[in-house]
């Protein structure tokens, strides 16, 4: 079974381009999460979503970061427009509510210039 | 709120001996997980280890063990006969159990070197 798939794994960009990361979540998990890893702030949970409705954004840094679940095997993060400090790796994860872990993606790595 | 705290930033062992990565934690949920990540240099996550608040017996899977005290507040990670794969950022994080989150409270990670 494949596990959690993210695209693109890396991407550099200049500030004030929109950035979307996509993810594939396993198949029949019904929470996906977005974390975003820095030095400074370590792992930190961005948002996350249950059968593909989000239930917890309070970690979205600010407007210029959104995200979406159209449906159950695919969601995406998009920052528009992008700042250097936006730089870090996105991780994607997913569980299923009858487990307690949760499985990561391989991250993409962002930098923005 | 939680609140997971690693104070160690780094460790060293030896190959073949034991190492006890130090997690303490802070939670108000009367139920709750805690878990223990692995990450290599490659960069991936990878899940190690679950406890849960009310399991009654400490958590093992393979060379990996956790050492559960709930009066004190520890989830210590015990990796037995270390070999040098096992070098790699360890990070502990929690769950609260029931409620409405599902979020994983990360803490700050271990940085473990394994040494021939």
């Amino acid at each position: 079974d494949a596990g959690v798939i993210q695209s693109p794994r890396h991407e550099v960009t200049e500030m004030g381009q929109e950035v979307t990361l996509r993810c594939k979540p396993i198949s029949g998990h019904d929470y996906l999460f977005w974390y975003r890893q820095t030095m400074m702030r370590g792992l930190e949970l961005l948002i996350y979503f249950n059968n593909n409705v989000p239930i917890d954004d309070s970690g979205m840094p600010e407007d210029r970061f959104s995200a979406k679940m159209p449906n159950a095997s695919f969601s995406t993060l998009k920052i528009q427009p992008s700042e250097p400090r936006d730089s870090a790796v996105y991780f994607c994860a997913s569980s299923d509510h009858s487990k307690n872990e949760q499985f990561f993606g391989p991250g993409t790595r962002l930098t923005v210039l | 709120a939680q609140k997971i705290t690693q104070t160690q930033p780094g460790m060293f062992v030896q190959e073949k001996e034991a190492v006890t990565l130090d997690c303490t934690y802070d939670t108000s949920d009367p139920s709750y997980g805690l878990f223990w990540y692995k990450q290599p240099s490659s960069g991936e996550m990878i899940f190690l280890i679950y406890q849960g608040s009310y399991d009654q017996q400490n958590a093992t899977e393979g060379r990996y063990s956790l050492n559960f005290q709930k009066a004190r507040k520890s989830a210590n990670l015990v990796i037995s006969a270390s070999q040098l794969g096992d070098s790699a950022m360890y990070f502990c994080a929690s769950k609260g159990e029931g409620g409405a989150t599902n979020k994983l409270i990360f803490g700050t990670g271990t940085l473990l070197a394994v040494q021939p």
